[in-house]
């Protein structure tokens, strides 16, 4: 079954980076998925898609703080200069024929 | 620049239906899949469903299959939820979202601002 796990909460200082972990299940290792950021009261936003050997594609306007890689079933992603702004939900996707799965998402707060 | 906007949400009964639009622009509609997911108050991103870009294929999640049908008209730019024998878990924010690709196996790559449906007696 193809699931993807992340940790329900980070925090991070303003300025600092922060890392972000996607994990795919069992046998899925090879997918590839993409990052979603939603702030409070707006739509999520599109950030990057991230394939296993790592390259990253990353959507229109999305600043380069924010980079993608990859370690095996793990998916991240890296902000680095915190900003206030960046305090969101963030969560993976992934999809195959006829399924799409988020994971349960990342309360990303910056202290 | 690409803009997805929709309508329809609002106060329904359990048991009843309600239809959900997304009027879309900035992009070639016809050339896309798009989806369809939603967020119970509280809770993640739920996908819901995904049609490709010719209509010749949709899929759903589980916990709609049977009771939701997504569809889209490509001369209007349009895309469509009909939402039948509603649930008062189905209460949710639903967003339209485009695809990255033709078909539903692309991730998304467009977000609307969302609408809200209330299933409530």
């Amino acid at each position: 079954q193809l699931v993807l796990t992340q940790s329900p909460s980070a925090s991070a200082s303003l300025g600092a980076s922060v890392k972000l972990t996607c994990t795919l299940s069992s046998g899925h290792s090879s997918y590839a998925i993409a990052w979603h950021q939603h702030q409070s009261e707006k739509g999520p936003r599109y950030l990057m898609k991230i394939h296993s050997d790592g390259s990253h594609f990353k959507g229109a306007g999305i600043p380069d703080r924010f980079s993608g890689s990859s370690s095996g079933a793990e998916r991240y992603l890296t902000i680095s200069s915190l900003q206030s702004e960046d305090e969101a939900d963030y969560y993976c996707q992934t999809w195959g024929t006829g399924i799409q799965v988020f994971g349960g998402g990342t309360k990303l707060t910056v202290l | 620049q690409v803009q997805l906007v929709e309508s329809g949400g609002g106060v329904v009964q359990p048991g009843r239906s309600l239809r959900l639009s997304c009027a879309t622009s900035g992009f070639t509609f016809r050339s896309f899949g798009m989806h369809w997911v939603r967020q119970a108050p509280g809770k993640g991103l739920e996908w819901v469903a995904v049609i490709t870009h010719d209509e010749s294929n949709k899929y759903y999640a589980d916990s709609v299959k049977g009771r939701f049908t997504v569809s889209r008209d490509n001369s209007k730019n349009t895309l469509y939820l009909q939402m039948n024998s509603l649930r008062v878990e189905d209460s949710a924010v639903y967003y339209c979202a485009k695809g990255l690709g033709v078909g539903g196996s692309s991730p998304i790559d467009y977000w609307g601002q969302g609408t809200l449906v209330t299933v409530s007696s």
